[in-house]
């Protein structure tokens, strides 16, 4: 089945470390989401991507990085990990062609703690 | 500025019970808007959009303009039911959404 996965599934780091969180999907989606959900805040939207030359940031892009090395591949990093940045980090993915759907398939998620 | 928002953080209600997710927007323009659910240990995935009308699971949502509503509601709550819901905005003619701070519905046998 068509997925989208996520690597690593758990990471613990400490503060200061560069970290890169990866996204794959085998959906042939065009458009790519990275987003992180924190208890009572709901899901914010760090970058998003529509296609390989296309990046965008999101409501709070600040001390994120992200990467679309290809369509479909998006990895996000934290130059330089704090420990404000622990929180569950999703992927996402949706189809251009189905914009109107409003539909995005989501990863399982990352589970980053900076300590 | 777009804005959606669900007050409650959670709701816990007992097995055959209503149930009624609130979710407000603030949106210049013909809103559309969508219920996505987590069940536990698995993905968060779309439930309806406002656009189709549909019944998914029990569940319906009526989008109404005048009280910048979109409230989830399911007139017998079943035990399943139990997970986290996010009401998100698409916003402008991109695929982007902006997500509510999600309600954990908890539904007691």
């Amino acid at each position: 089945d068509a997925d989208v996965t996520q690597t690593p599934r758990n990471r613990i780091t400490k503060t200061g470390k560069r970290i890169m969180l990866e996204c794959s999907q085998t959906k042939g989606h065009d458009r790519m989401y990275w987003y992180r959900q924190d208890p009572g805040l709901g899901l914010r939207l760090i970058y998003y991507s529509f296609d390989v030359k296309d990046i965008n940031k999101g409501e709070i892009s600040d001390g994120y990085s992200v990467s679309r090395q290809a369509q479909a591949k998006f990895s996000l990093s934290l130059e330089s990990a704090i420990p404000n940045q622990t929180a569950l980090y999703f992927c996402a993915t949706s189809d251009s062609r189905l914009a109107g759907s409003g539909e995005q398939f989501f990863g399982p998620g990352t589970r980053l703690t900076v300590l | 500025a777009q804005r959606v928002t669900q007050p409650e953080k959670l709701l816990s209600v007992f097995k055959g019970a209503p149930v009624e997710l609130k979710c407000n927007y603030s949106y210049s323009g013909s809103p559309e808007l969508f219920w996505y659910v987590q069940y536990s240990r698995q993905r968060l995935q779309l439930l309806l959009r406002h656009i189709s009308r549909e019944s998914i699971k029990g569940f319906t949502a009526d989008l109404n303009k005048g009280e910048t509503s979109f409230h989830l509601k399911k007139p017998f709550a079943q035990e399943e039911d139990s997970a986290m819901y996010y009401c998100a905005l698409r916003s402008g003619n991109t695929g982007k959404l902006i997500f509510g701070q999600g309600t954990t519905l908890q539904v007691k046998p």
